[in-house]
């Protein structure tokens, strides 16, 4: 939506392996949100990102999950030694005001559906 | 805690029928609220959002919705019904703006079919 792009659209993981998943917004875009969508779930929060700084990682559920926007566009998502439960598909959404929903949209991506097997 | 109920797992209404998607919600004071439509293969799309003063809040594809504070709710409605609604609808809230930022909290959504 809007321009968010995400990437690989399908990832299959084996246990153990470390990936990476990318969200590329467009230009302007603030603030920048990673959630995680189970099957069969809603979206749960992950992290929050305005420009480069990552303001809330409050919803990363391990030390295994690290997200990181170096230069305020680009962000990458990444799980290291992945678990079968970390199975999901990871949504990146994107907006120009500071991210609260009340003065700007949010867009989303297609998501990153990961299967860890 | 804050959470969000969409009772309704599954609905199938038939086209051209009307339609009504609940959403109960959780929070000590009033959120910011939201539906959002999930396509298969697609991005969430935002319908609507309720921020404030009129309680009935027009969206777009024919959608409304309309915030109860007594119920706690914010029901989503059309009066009817098409083919290409089929889809996945997300209720969310988000506590009103603190930190610059507002983080969604979503139900589990409800899956909606349409019959021909």
């Amino acid at each position: 939506g809007a321009g968010v792009s995400q990437s690989p659209r399908y990832k299959v993981a084996k246990r153990g392996q470390d990936v990476a998943l990318r969200c590329d917004p467009i230009s302007g875009h603030v603030s920048l949100f990673w959630y995680q969508q189970a099957l069969g779930q809603g979206p749960e929060f992950l992290t929050y990102f305005q420009n480069e700084a990552q303001l809330d990682k409050s919803g990363l559920p391990s030390d295994r999950f690290f997200a990181e926007r170096p230069e305020g566009s680009v962000s990458t998502l990444k799980i290291q030694r992945t678990q079968q439960e970390d199975s999901a598909v990871y949504l990146c959404a994107a907006g120009t005001s500071g991210g609260d929903g009340v003065t700007g949209e949010l867009f989303f991506g297609e998501g990153s559906r990961l299967t860890v097997l | 805690a804050q959470s969000v109920t969409q009772p309704d797992i599954h609905i199938t209404v038939s086209e051209g029928a009307s339609l009504e998607l609940r959403c109960n919600y959780s929070y000590g004071a009033t959120p910011y609220l939201f539906w959002y439509v999930q396509s298969p293969g697609q991005g969430l799309q935002l319908l609507l959002k309720y921020f404030s003063g009129d309680t009935l809040v027009q969206g777009i594809k024919g959608f409304e919705a309309e915030f109860k504070r007594s119920q706690s709710s914010f029901n989503l409605r059309k009066p009817s019904v098409h083919w290409s609604d089929a889809a996945e609808y997300f209720c969310a809230v988000a506590p009103p703006r603190s930190g610059g930022y507002n983080k969604l909290i979503f139900g589990a959504g409800t899956r909606l079919a349409v019959h021909p």
